[in-house]
């Protein structure tokens, strides 16, 4: 299973973008990369994923590069309810498996 | 949709008992997932679950914890006998397709005493 890295903290003026990054260099063609953020003791929450093309939905836009070993998950206006910790996963197209590394914690400041 | 009901919500018991956590997947869900989560790290894959049958079990410690997901729907995991390190979050989620992501129950805090 392709690794990934990120880095351990991060923070972002409330309102403004949040950019996480996250570096999966040994990635596979048919691996998806897949993004969850945890709040404060509640389980993982689902965000958005993707292969190839960048991505976007309600909560989140993602943005892959071309040669796939990196992404960027962007949250376009931060919230102080954004404070979590973000986490990158790379999961293998022929299997469901998800395995998380530690995540990046995003503090939003008022 | 109703989420991913577990139970109990916290749990403290000694060490060398025996403990029991139950899972009900979101109706139609065929993947289930048990995982560790100890304070300050992320969660450990221990099992998974396709339908009734296991697809990865590699990480789980197999002479203490055992998991089953009888009839493919809801699943139980026990920790026989329990040591200190056992301490932590064990958290249950389901996944209808992966295009979909997985729903994670709002877990068991296991506290090792």
């Amino acid at each position: 299973d392709a690794k990934t890295t990120q880095p351990p903290s991060m923070d972002c003026a409330e309102g403004r973008a949040a950019n996480l990054p996250c570096n999966h260099s040994t990635i596979s063609g048919n691996e998806y990369v897949y993004w969850y953020r945890q709040i404060h003791s509640q389980g993982p929450q689902y965000i958005i994923h993707g292969l190839k093309n960048n991505e976007t939905n309600e909560m989140a836009s993602l943005i892959i590069t071309e040669d796939r070993k990196s992404s960027t998950l962007i949250l376009p206006h931060a919230t102080l309810r954004d404070t979590a910790v973000y986490y990158c996963i790379v999961l293998l197209g022929a299997t469901n498996k998800l395995i998380f590394g530690t995540g990046t914690l995003l503090a939003v400041q008022p | 949709e109703a989420g991913v009901a577990q139970s109990p919500r916290y749990k403290i018991i000694e060490k060398r008992q025996s403990v029991a956590f139950w899972c009900n997947p979101i109706s139609g869900h065929a993947t289930l997932y048990w995982y560790q989560q100890i304070l300050g790290q992320g969660p450990k894959l221990l099992i998974q679950f396709q339908n009734n049958g296991v697809v990865d079990d590699s990480q789980l410690p197999k002479d203490r914890f055992s998991a089953e997901r009888l009839k493919g729907v809801d699943s139980t995991l026990k920790i026989q006998p329990a040591k200190l390190e056992d301490s932590a979050v064990y958290l249950c989620a389901s996944s209808y397709d992966r295009r979909l992501g997985a729903h994670f129950g709002s877990g068991t805090r296991l506290t090792v005493v």
